[in-house]
């Protein structure tokens, strides 16, 4: 149990929807980031958010954007959903300002796009 | 941060050690070893990490050899739910949340 808590588990949309994915971070942690698993590979970086702001982004088109609140929960949301957008969510949070920050993961939330 | 190769898959008897090799040939003087793991439908989850010494936790031993070109991640006495793919990660010590995965080694423990 690590404290971060994805919402929703599950969640099933059609092409050209808009989606909004919620994490609450664990206690204390001020930096929260986001990452997508495709089925059978490892998680790709999407963005990190520190004191509300995007701080550091991977390759991922402007359509995937987020929000940080000031108690360091998140949204990732992703605009104009293509069926490549399937997969699986991760959210993760850890304390910025430690050197070698631990992150803490979410189980994650698996989007399906029809 | 430097390219990480490992065995994609690995099998291991319940009760032995489980040994997972990592090679980081290009690694950087500033770069730490980490490394994760991700049970089934679950998020990656911390194991270790080190710079140049070994290390261990209650997890896990790690064994840096000392040119720091690969490691070895030991689980000393494996039990099923040790069953998951195990990330290692090269990464500067304070780089954000920003992780770098490979494909992992698919480590199975076997009765």
């Amino acid at each position: 149990e690590t404290g971060v808590t994805q919402s929703p588990t599950h969640l099933i949309k059609t092409r050209g929807q808009q989606v909004t994915l919620r994490c609450s971070s664990q206690s204390g942690h001020n930096t929260v980031s986001w990452y997508q698993q495709a089925l059978g590979q490892g998680p790709q970086f999407i963005f990190q958010y520190y004191r509300e702001e995007e701080n550091g982004r991977g390759n991922f088109p402007p359509r995937f954007s987020g929000l940080q609140f000031p108690n360091y929960s998140s949204e990732l949301n992703v605009n104009a959903l293509e069926l490549d957008d399937s997969a699986l969510y991760l959210c993760a949070s850890s304390l910025r300002d430690s050197q070698n920050e631990k992150l803490f993961f979410g189980s994650g939330t698996q989007l399906s796009v029809l | 941060d430097a390219k990480t190769t490992q065995p994609p898959s690995m099998d291991c008897a319940e009760g032995r050690a489980a040994n997972l090799p990592c090679n980081h040939s290009t690694i950087s003087g500033n770069e730490y070893v980490y490394w994760y793991r991700q049970i089934h439908s679950q998020g990656p989850q911390y194991i270790i990490h080190g710079l140049k010494n070994n290390e261990t936790n209650e997890m896990a031993s790690l064994i840096i050899t000392e040119d720091r070109k690969s490691s070895t991640l030991i689980l000393p006495h494996a039990t099923l739910r040790d069953t998951a793919v195990y990330y290692c990660i090269v990464r500067v010590g304070y780089a954000g949340n920003m992780l770098t995965f490979g494909g992992g080694t698919r480590l199975m423990v076997k009765p």
